[in-house]
């Protein structure tokens, strides 16, 4: 069974700590994508990227950055945490071919920063 | 641009009911349009999407769907609600083009009484 592995369900920091959270997947998909996930607004798209070392801002970047540097693994950072980035993160692939291509999720990371 | 737009951000049915969960889209060139699901602590699943071939879609769980372009709609339905069908659910947008970058709604969770 294919699958997005979110290597921390929950998290608990403090604000100005640097975060890490990790996203692998198996499918040797090429476009990997990190969401925010927030009551009533939906997922929001934070970051996505296409290829290995390619990344692309998505709707709301600011506070965060990424990093891929193997094709199966794409980290989200929060160089300086703050309360405001307390959320739900969702990680999700899909591949590179043309047509409505389904994203696959993994079950996300709860983040509370204090 | 697109966009989505989920009325109700919570539905009640009792169990054996009517599911209607609605769903209103914007997109200035021919859409793909998804309904996903999320139960408590997991990850989004496809439940289903439309990609320009039949306008009714039907997904797992007994769900359906129908495009209905001169609404911008694709609202979802089930004839008979299950207690395990209790969730949030999402629909979302994307081009139908390069990229395939999707524009979630809201969100609308469903709770099902017995």
């Amino acid at each position: 069974d294919v699958k997005v592995t979110q290597s921390s369900r929950y998290l608990v920091k403090r604000t100005g700590e640097k975060v890490f959270l990790e996203c692998v997947q198996d499918m040797d998909h090429e476009n990997m994508f990190w969401y925010r996930q927030d009551p009533g607004l939906g997922l929001r798209l934070i970051y996505f990227s296409y290829d290995v070392k390619m990344k692309e801002k998505g709707d709301i970047p600011e506070g965060y950055s990424v990093s891929r540097e193997k094709k199966e693994r794409f980290s989200l950072i929060l160089e300086s945490a703050s309360t405001n980035q307390t959320s739900m993160y969702l990680c999700a692939s899909t591949g590179q071919g043309k047509g409505a291509n389904v994203l696959t999720f993994g079950a996300g990371s709860r983040l509370t920063v204090l | 641009a697109q966009s989505v737009t989920q009325l109700g951000s919570h539905v009640s049915v009792s169990e054996g009911a009517l599911v209607l969960l609605r769903c209103n889209y914007s997109s200035s060139v021919p859409p793909y349009l998804f309904w996903y699901v999320q139960y408590p602590n997991q990850g989004l699943q496809l439940l289903l999407k439309y990609t320009s071939a039949a306008t009714l879609v039907k997904g797992i769980n007994g769900f359906e769907a129908e495009f209905k372009k001169s609404e911008t709609s694709f609202h979802l339905t089930k004839p008979s609600a299950h207690m395990s069908d209790a969730a949030e659910y999402f629909c979302a947008v994307s081009d139908q083009g390069a990229g395939n970058m999707l524009t979630f709604g809201g969100g609308t969770r469903l709770m099902v009484k017995p």
